[in-house]
């Protein structure tokens, strides 16, 4: 079975600026999770979809959205871009709502400039 | 609200020594512990993981044992080899939202020859 993938790899952008990024979950995995990683902050929950629905969220302000289409696919979305926003961003995918086991992406590097 | 301690690092240790990476936690309710791999370019990888008190969680040689009275999960490994190397994140998940993870802020290992 393929792995997470995530798109782009990597991406540069302009404050200001909005960005998209992609996560397709491994095959048969419904839920989908994301992740920001950065050196000052670590690792912290974004959100959660399942069923293209939000179903968990994060403390992070609403510029930070995201979407679940009918194949399990989800992008996420950040709007005004800031200079804070430049990290690794990583999307997890599980089998179910509210599951411990979680497999990574490999993570989409976002620079904002 | 939920939070994981994890030792600084980066840790420097010469291949076959033994390993500890202490993590403690505060959580209201009864968490499952997690220990999390990043090895370079790669994404998060499941190392081990406990879900109640005096579980312990094994795989690859590393160990940890879920210790409610003193709320820590310590990682550890006998003898460490070169590919040890990684970043390791110690995490929780609350009971009632299993997929959303709180991390600790990683530790780095090096491991030489």
């Amino acid at each position: 079975k393929a792995g997470v993938t995530q798109t782009p790899r990597y991406l540069i952008k302009t404050r200001g600026q909005q960005v998209t990024l992609s996560c397709s979950p491994i095959s048969g995995h419904r839920s989908v999770s994301w992740y920001q990683q950065t050196p000052g902050q670590g690792l912290q929950f974004l959100f959660e979809y399942f069923s293209e629905t939000q179903r968990n969220k994060g403390n992070f302000p609403g510029r930070f959205s995201g979407r679940q289409f009918s194949n399990s696919r989800s992008e996420m979305n950040v709007s005004t871009l800031e200079l804070g926003d430049s990290a690794l961003y990583l999307c997890a995918s599980s089998q179910r709502q509210g599951s411990e086991k979680q497999y990574f992406g490999p993570g989409t590097r976002l620079t904002v400039t | 609200g939920d939070s994981v301690t994890q030792m600084e690092g980066p840790v420097t240790l010469s291949e076959e020594a033994f390993l500890t990476i202490n993590c403690t936690y505060t959580a209201t309710g009864y968490p499952s512990l997690f220990w999390y791999v990043q090895y370079p370019g790669e994404g998060l990888q499941l190392l081990l993981k406990a879900t109640k008190a005096d579980d312990k969680g094994s795989n690859k040689g590393f160990e940890a044992t879920y210790r409610k009275e003193t709320t820590s999960f310590h990682l550890e490994k006998g003898s460490v080899q070169v590919s040890d190397s990684a970043v390791y994140f110690c995490a929780l998940s609350d009971s009632g939202t299993a997929s959303k993870l709180t991390f600790g802020t990683g530790t780095r290992l090096q491991v030489t020859l």
